[in-house]
């Protein structure tokens, strides 16, 4: 059984570009969240996709956007990359008979020069 | 405006010995709390939850004791062993299934 897995594993982009990260949840969750995580600082929510719509937000700009397909897998896009936006990129999953244990994937270690 | 804090950054203990890690949180209306274990380029890893109508549950060496007046929790690690050096996060939602809310970690070393 495959867990929560993210594509790629690491990127390297520059100020002003545009990133787009992926996320495919644990077989029979159909709820996905993305976090944020800056060095030395516990996850920050970004928001969380559930039956392809929206259904929370944190506090993020517009320029983090995200998307979620009938599959229930989902993608993070990224505007306009700041210095700021180097992170490592968590998405987690939830779903089936238990709502409340959430599950990560390995994360998406974004760099921007 | 931190709504989960854990004030120790750092934890060293003996193996064998146990492992305490606190956590204080502001939000009342916080109903789940769940604790994390962070190996380096590794996600996340699920350890132990509880929900707010309860004051303590146990799975294995792992105990989480809530105290819901004081608004703090703690994870109590039984007898600790050298695997168990990792960041530990704290974490805390409104609802199950809903977003997590982070405390800042508290990176534990288990000396042999």
């Amino acid at each position: 059984d495959a867990g929560v897995t993210q594509s790629p594993t690491h990127l390297i982009k520059t100020r002003g570009q545009q990133v787009t990260l992926r996320c495919s949840p644990k077989s029979g969750h159909d709820t996905v969240s993305w976090y944020q995580q800056a060095l030395g600082q516990g996850p920050q929510f970004i928001f969380q996709y559930y039956e392809e719509e929206e259904r929370q937000r944190g506090n993020f700009p517009d320029r983090f956007s995200g998307h979620q397909f009938p599959n229930y897998s989902s993608e993070l896009n990224v505007n306009a990359l700041l210095l700021g936006d180097s992170a490592l990129y968590l998405c987690a999953s939830v779903g089936g008979t238990d709502y409340n244990e959430q599950f990560f994937g390995p994360g998406t270690r974004l760099t921007v020069l | 405006d931190q709504q989960v804090k854990q004030n120790s950054p750092s934890l060293s203990v003996q193996e064998g010995r146990i492992s305490i890690l606190n956590c204080d949180y502001t939000n009342s209306m916080f109903d789940y709390f769940l604790w994390y274990k962070k190996y380096p380029a590794e996600g996340p890893t699920f350890l132990i939850s509880i929900s707010s109508i309860k004051d303590k549950n146990e799975d294995g060496r792992f105990t989480v004791f809530l105290n819901k007046s004081a608004k703090h929790l703690s994870l109590h690690i039984v007898p600790s062993q050298p695997g168990d050096s990792a960041v530990y996060f704290c974490a805390a939602s409104e609802a199950a299934g809903n977003k997590l809310t982070f405390g800042g970690g508290t990176r534990v070393l288990v000396k042999p």
